[in-house]
């Protein structure tokens, strides 16, 4: 099984700046790496797939780097919008697996 | 626009039954895997099924495999979860989720239904 590592588990930013989430893979996923997006009480959304492709309807800030065992969603400029938990997961490999999510709070 | 509505979940007694079903609209059902994942409360995400479009392949983790089936009635745009031998640690919302053929990710998530295990 390939385990996902998120960190860091909480990060506490200002609106109007920059996040910088990282995700690691026990071995390599390739490119086949989503992040995920998740507010309380609302179901995940996809933000990220193919490693660095937006999905629908996502907003520029939204990026995503990396390949391999090695990945980054970085938000450019955080909207009080965005503060969420972010999941990593990976879907190369049976059994799917998703990293334990990074809080993304208001400082 | 792409709608899931998953249904059946509450609560049940360690060892017990229950079967999730999870109605589609806005997509071509038929042409696309279809997954189960839960959220324990409080936890992260955890991916328990996968059937392929023409229910011919089912995928489970070992945390599940030979207490939970998958199936799909396509004629129906439906997709179920059998949970039996249900345990404590299956107490979770269960969310349905198509994929595309191939090695691709949850392009889209219902609701949820809440599965409580608990005596």
């Amino acid at each position: 099984e390939i385990v996902m590592t998120q960190s860091p588990a909480t990060l506490s930013v200002s609106p109007g700046e920059r996040a910088t989430l990282s995700c690691r893979a026990s071995q390599s996923v390739s490119s086949n790496l989503a992040w995920y997006q998740q507010k309380p009480g609302q179901a995940p959304r996809l933000l990220i797939y193919g490693a660095s492709t937006r999905a629908t309807g996502i907003p520029a800030r939204f990026s995503g780097s990396g390949s391999g065992t090695e990945f980054t969603l970085t938000i450019g400029s955080l909207q009080s919008e965005d503060f969420a938990v972010y999941y990593c997961q990976q879907y190369n490999n049976w059994p799917l697996t998703f990293g334990g999510g990074t809080k993304v709070e208001i400082k | 626009e792409v709608q899931l509505v998953e249904s059946g979940g509450g609560l049940v007694q360690p060892g017990g039954s229950l079967r999730l079903s999870c109605a589609a609209s806005g997509f071509t059902f038929s042409t696309y895997a279809m997954s189960w994942v839960r959220q324990a409360p409080g936890k992260g995400l955890e991916w328990v099924s996968s059937i392929s479009p023409s229910g011919e392949s089912t995928y489970y983790p070992d945390s599940v495999k030979g207490r939970f089936t998958i199936s799909r009635d396509n004629s129906k745009n439906t997709l179920y979860l059998q949970m039996d031998s249900l345990r404590a640690e299956d107490t979770a919302v269960y969310y349905c989720a198509p994929r595309r053929s191939g090695p691709n990710p949850f392009d889209y998530w219902g609701q949820g239904t809440l599965v409580t295990v608990s005596s």
